[in-house]
């Protein structure tokens, strides 16, 4: 099965700031078959990007993600308080599919 | 509004199973496809299987293929998912979700998960 593996485990930053986040697959992913979430404490995850690069309903633009093939990445142009919680990559190009262990994004 | 209601928390002894249900609304029931996916302690997320709401066609993760099954009840707009042969290592968090396209695709909407404690 496809290991997907987020760098950072933590980042720590302040607001307003900008946050990368990074997920590397095990083997290529075909085209759009990436997503992101955000989970907050006691949560269940929101979805933000769907198909490497497309925001989902109502997901503010600071919010942008990119990729192809093993690397891809989320960034959080200008953090604001609310985006301080941890995020998963997830592909759903191969069954089963598999999410990576999570970037937390925490207030410095 | 998209919303995802699920059962109460289940605490069972090892070797027993577990039966969760999801409710749906907002939505056409039928015209999409629902996930499950849980979540352990320190642990990744861990996708179980997903069912076409409209056939009841299903897919499950090979890593649970003998021991989950989904299913669905259209006339109740609600989802199932039981696990047999619990062990303390199924000890989690409990999600289904709606797939955001068809069938193999993103999550959407998501319940707001159901805690399965496993313990003698």
């Amino acid at each position: 099965e496809i290991v997907l593996t987020q760098s950072p485990g933590t980042l720590s930053l302040s607001p307003g700031e900008r946050a990368t986040l990074s997920c590397r697959a095990s083997q290529s992913l075909s085209v759009n078959t990436l997503a992101w979430y955000q989970q907050k404490p006691g949560q269940a995850p929101r979805l933000l990007v769907y198909a490497t690069g497309h925001r989902a309903t109502g997901i503010p633009d600071r919010f942008s993600a990119s990729g192809a093939g093993t690397d891809f990445a989320l960034t959080i142009r200008r953090l604001e308080r609310e985006d301080f919680a941890v995020y998963y990559c997830h592909q759903y190009d191969t069954s089963p599919q598999t999410f990576g262990q999570g970037t937390k994004v925490e207030i410095k | 509004q998209v919303q995802l209601v699920q059962s109460g928390p289940e605490m069972k002894k090892p070797g027993a199973s577990v039966k969760v249900s999801c409710r749906a609304s907002g939505y056409t029931f039928t015209a999409y496809s629902v996930h499950w996916v849980r979540q352990a302690p320190g642990q990744k997320f861990e996708w179980l299987g997903c069912i076409k709401a409209g056939t009841g066609y299903t897919e499950y993760s090979h890593n649970f293929q003998d021991r989950v099954t989904i299913t669905t009840d259209t006339s109740a707009s609600t989802v199932y998912m039981e696990l047999s042969s619990l062990r303390s290592a199924d000890t989690a968090l409990y999600y289904c979700a709606r797939d955001g396209y068809s069938f193999r695709y993103y999550f959407d909407f998501w319940g707001q998960g159901t805690l399965v404690t496993v313990s003698s």
